[in-house]
């Protein structure tokens, strides 16, 4: 699977949209782009993912390039709730997860 | 809402001990996978099963042992805890075949070995 690049960490006001980069210049064309999250001592929560076309959910959206080779999460309206270790992964289907070591996002009041 | 739970939630346990950390799911998912994360650092894949009586070992080599006798029940066992398993342990989930994946995970064990 191809190896993503994250900020190692970034703050975003409450209220404001939150925007993550990855970059995957490796990526191939059957790799997904997926993003977790981990808040604080629980277990990984599974925000998105896409191949090519932008994807839009309750939680967040998530932004492709068109060479794929790099993509953004948007959370539009960060709340406090939203603190956590944002993981980046590209993986092909049927491919395990690989977690490296995320971007930690701080919301601030 | 995933249904998957893992048991104990916290675990104090002295050197030496055999130790079973419980997880299941209710999803009726095929696969299932072991994880271990220490404070702030990142998850390493320890164990995963494909369906029943099936385990592999993950990326991160740990002497702990898995089994999958029923799909919706995969416990970890380590037969003798010493202070270096002193991690969090967390179990995940998911469907198997070609589509993309969506793992859910568990709320995840903190053991503690004295």
């Amino acid at each position: 699977d191809a190896k993503t690049t994250q900020p190692t960490s970034m703050d975003c006001a409450e209220g404001r949209a939150a925007n993550l980069p990855c970059n995957h210049s490796t990526i191939s064309g059957n790799e997904y782009v997926y993003w977790y999250r981990q808040i604080h001592s629980q277990g990984p929560q599974y925000i998105i993912h896409g191949l090519k076309n932008n994807e839009t959910n309750e939680m967040a959206s998530l932004i492709i390039t068109e060479d794929r080779k790099s993509s953004t999460l948007i959370l539009p309206h960060a709340t406090l709730r939203d603190t956590a270790v944002y993981y980046c992964i590209v993986k092909a289907a049927g491919n395990k997860l690989t977690f490296g070591g995320g971007t930690r996002v701080l919301v601030k009041p | 809402e995933a249904d998957i739970y893992q048991t104990p939630r916290y675990l104090v346990i002295g050197t030496g001990k055999k130790i079973t950390l419980e997880c299941s799911q209710t999803m009726g998912h095929d696969k299932m996978y072991w994880y271990q994360q220490d404070p702030g650092m990142e998850l390493h894949l320890i164990h995963y099963s494909y369906g029943v009586n099936s385990t592999e070992k993950g990326d991160l080599s740990s002497e702990s042992t898995v089994s999958r006798i029923r799909t919706e029940h995969f416990p970890l066992t380590l037969e003798s805890a010493r202070p270096s398993h002193t991690s969090q342990y967390l179990c995940a989930s998911g469907l198997a075949g070609g589509l993309p994946e969506t793992q859910y995970f568990g709320p995840g064990t903190r053991l503690l070995v004295l």
